[in-house]
């Protein structure tokens, strides 16, 4: 079993819409938690980084983190053309463990139809 | 500006020859790290670094090789003892992996690494 699980989509909704992207893990230490996008041969691009369980709004994007059912959310609000794209989510353990290692979801490609 | 930049964009090699991947950062982060990503799979650790003159093996480190001789710069060697080095190559660093709190890994644009 992977420790992050991420569907690779693609996933396809038109212009406006409201996105839910999702990672599923399976080790309780992560408490650390990042989405990155990442566009066609680009590298990722950090979106949101939260810390424990909870929300967290930045403008049209919420991450969510639900440490008791290990499962993680990114949801994006009036969805544009510009925010397709792949969406990377990524965790980490705290100190007392190796933090130096992130996990990382395999991706969730993204389109956005005008 | 500051940023991480990673040299070349692209990079073709020969079977058999060793392969340098550039990555500089002006962010003064003391960790970097260095990433393979192949189509369908998440990130991969290849090796990362804590501090200058100290590195340690991630995830695949076999056939790799780094050098951390200055705090802003962290080499990649693909070694032709790699048997399948084709792959995009990251590079992301980090302010301070000893606060508490700072968590946060910014990546470079990229190189991507194909063997002829």
């Amino acid at each position: 079993q992977k420790e992050v699980e991420q569907d690779p989509g693609p996933l396809s909704v038109p212009e406006g819409a409201i996105v839910s992207l999702n990672c599923t893990y399976s080790n309780s230490a992560f408490q650390y938690f990042m989405w990155y996008r990442q566009y066609s041969r680009k590298g990722p691009e950090l979106l949101m980084y939260t810390y424990s369980s909870g929300n967290k709004e930045d403008g049209r994007f919420t991450a969510q983190v639900d440490k008791s059912s290990k499962y993680i959310s990114l949801f994006i609000r009036d969805s544009q053309p510009s925010d397709s794209a792949t969406y990377l989510c990524a965790m980490s353990a705290g100190r007392e463990y190796n933090f130096n290692k992130f996990y990382f979801g395999s991706g969730t490609k993204l389109n956005v139809k005008p | 500006d500051g940023g991480i930049t990673q040299s070349p964009k692209y990079l073709f090699r020969k079977e058999g020859q060793n392969v340098t991947l550039s990555c500089e950062q002006n962010l003064n982060h003391d960790a970097m790290y260095w990433y393979r990503q192949d189509p369908g799979q998440g990130l991969r650790l290849i090796y990362y670094s804590q501090i200058v003159n100290d590195f340690q093996k991630g995830d695949i480190a076999e056939g790799y090789s780094v050098s951390r001789e200055k705090k802003e710069s962290f080499p990649l060697t693909v070694t032709s003892a790699q048997k399948n080095p084709t792959a995009f190559y990251l590079c992301a660093s980090r302010l301070n992996p000893g606060l508490a709190g700072d968590n946060e890994q910014f990546f470079g644009p990229g190189t991507r690494l194909t063997v002829l």
